[in-house]
């Protein structure tokens, strides 16, 4: 059974640029979460999609934006990029929403310069 | 929201050595999670465990839901074992007792066993 894949492993961009990261979750998942590991922060919850619709939302600027498809895949957009959004963005997925258990693909490492 | 602490942060271990890692939250969960970060940032998941106890080879874990803990045991550690432990929960809302379906994650626990 494939696990959950994200797109691209690197991503560079500039200041002020938009980023877009995708995540395909495991087959029958279909809640996906994403995740913002930045150094010296830790890991830190962005959103949680479930079923086609945003259900959670972390502490994270409007800037910070994303959607679910209707196969379930997702992408996460950062607008007006900022130094400090470098970081790694791991995406997860559960077979159903809430407490389920959440399984992480390899994740997206952005550098913002 | 919900604290999650572990503990040690650092440890150092001889390859063949037992260790015990600790994670306490402030609240009820509906989920716990324990994983593994390898070198390049993948989480791993070890164990999911919101109660009770449960092993796989080598590693163990159990959690005491009523006091708000969890521990990793890991036994004859080995050199592939190095890396960042993670403890990551996910707590009841206060809406009738679902979930935030958000984990949050403790600091984390590095540990190097060396040959």
């Amino acid at each position: 059974e494939a696990g959950v894949t994200q797109s691209p492993t690197h991503l560079i961009k500039t200041r002020g640029q938009q980023a877009t990261l995708r995540c395909s979750p495991i087959s029958g998942h279909t809640s996906v979460y994403w995740y913002q590991q930045a150094l010296g922060l830790g890991l830190q919850f962005l959103l949680w999609y479930d079923e086609g619709e945003e259900r959670n939302r972390g502490n994270f600027p409007p800037r910070f934006s994303g959607r679910q498809f209707p196969n379930y895949s997702s992408e996460l957009n950062v607008n007006a990029l900022e130094l400090e959004d470098s970081a790694l963005y791991l995406c997860a997925s559960s077979f159903s929403g809430g407490a389920d258990e959440q399984f992480f693909g390899p994740g997206t490492r952005l550098t913002v310069l | 929201g919900i604290q999650v602490e572990q503990s040690p942060p650092d440890l150092i271990l001889q390859e063949g050595a037992n260790s015990t890692l600790r994670c306490n939250f402030s609240d009820s969960v509906n989920n716990l999670q324990w994983f593994h970060q390898n070198p390049w940032g993948q989480l791993i998941n070890l164990f999911y465990i919101p109660s009770g106890t449960k092993q796989n080879g080598r590693l163990s874990a159990t959690t005491v839901a009523t006091e708000r803990y969890s521990l990793l045991y890991i036994s004859s550690s080995q050199t592939t074992d190095s890396g960042v432990y993670f403890c990551a929960v996910d707590p009841f809302s206060n809406a009738g007792g679902t979930s935030y379906g958000k984990l949050t994650f403790g600091q984390g626990t590095i540990l190097t066993v060396h040959p």
